[in-house]
């Protein structure tokens, strides 16, 4: 019973690397959320996706890229990192709109 | 852009004791209302939701109260233990919306022995 699995969970960067962080849930969830936690600033929405090829922007979605091309997976691209991108990401599903989400256990990124 | 404001940022509270989570939103059209529990080094996790049309919701030592004219809601967590010792975050569903809901930005509860 896997639910929502990311990778790594932890990472180093180099300003202007590019990674990706891989999301994948077995849950047969239709939508998929990315968030970033940072100190005192709680879970800030950075792109969601409410079906296999339908994605959307949320607060926080300056440099970062999504995809959804299957249900299972919601890969999260930074194109060129910055120390700004210093977080935690976590990765969500739910079953559908207004229900819980279940969250993965996180990635820790650091940008140098 | 913060829609819910969350108080305190930290709570320390003795065993047995009542810890008291308050939140408040500045827009009128949400229609969900989940409370998550977080620990160190892992994801939130969903504790207990409610819906407007509802005054109080209680599951086990945790219950939610519902204000719809003062925009407020809080979490109430009786006979607190030191196992409830964890972050906690009110979020917000918009009503309408996809799913782009909003997170207060969380409160520590440290329950003593």
């Amino acid at each position: 019973n896997a639910g929502v699995t990311q990778t790594p969970k932890f990472q180093v960067l180099k300003t202007g690397q590019s990674m990706t962080l891989q999301c994948a849930q077995d849950m047969n969830h239709e939508y998929m959320s990315w968030y970033r936690q940072d100190p005192g600033m709680g879970l800030r929405l950075i792109h969601y996706s409410v079906g296999a090829g339908i994605t959307d922007q949320g607060e926080v979605p300056n440099g970062y890229n999504v995809s959804r091309s299957t249900t299972e997976d919601f890969p999260l691209r930074l194109l060129s990192a910055a120390p700004s991108q210093t977080s935690v990401y976590f990765c969500a599903s739910s079953p559908g709109r207004g229900q819980p989400q279940h969250f993965g256990d996180g990635t820790r990124l650091s940008i140098l | 852009q913060q829609q819910v404001k969350q108080s305190p940022q930290s709570l320390i509270v003795q065993k047995g004791g009542i810890s008291i989570i308050n939140c408040a939103y500045e827009n009128t059209a949400f229609d969900y209302f989940p409370w998550y529990q977080q620990f160190p080094g892992k994801g939130p996790a969903l504790l207990i939701a409610i819906r407007p049309d509802v005054s109080e919701k209680k599951e086990g030592r945790f219950t939610i109260s519902f204000n719809k004219s003062a925009k407020q809601f809080s979490l109430h967590i009786m006979d607190s233990q030191p196992g409830d010792s964890a972050t906690y975050f009110c979020a917000a569903h918009p009503r309408g919306g996809s799913e782009k809901l909003v997170f207060g930005k969380g409160t520590k509860l440290t329950v003593n022995p």
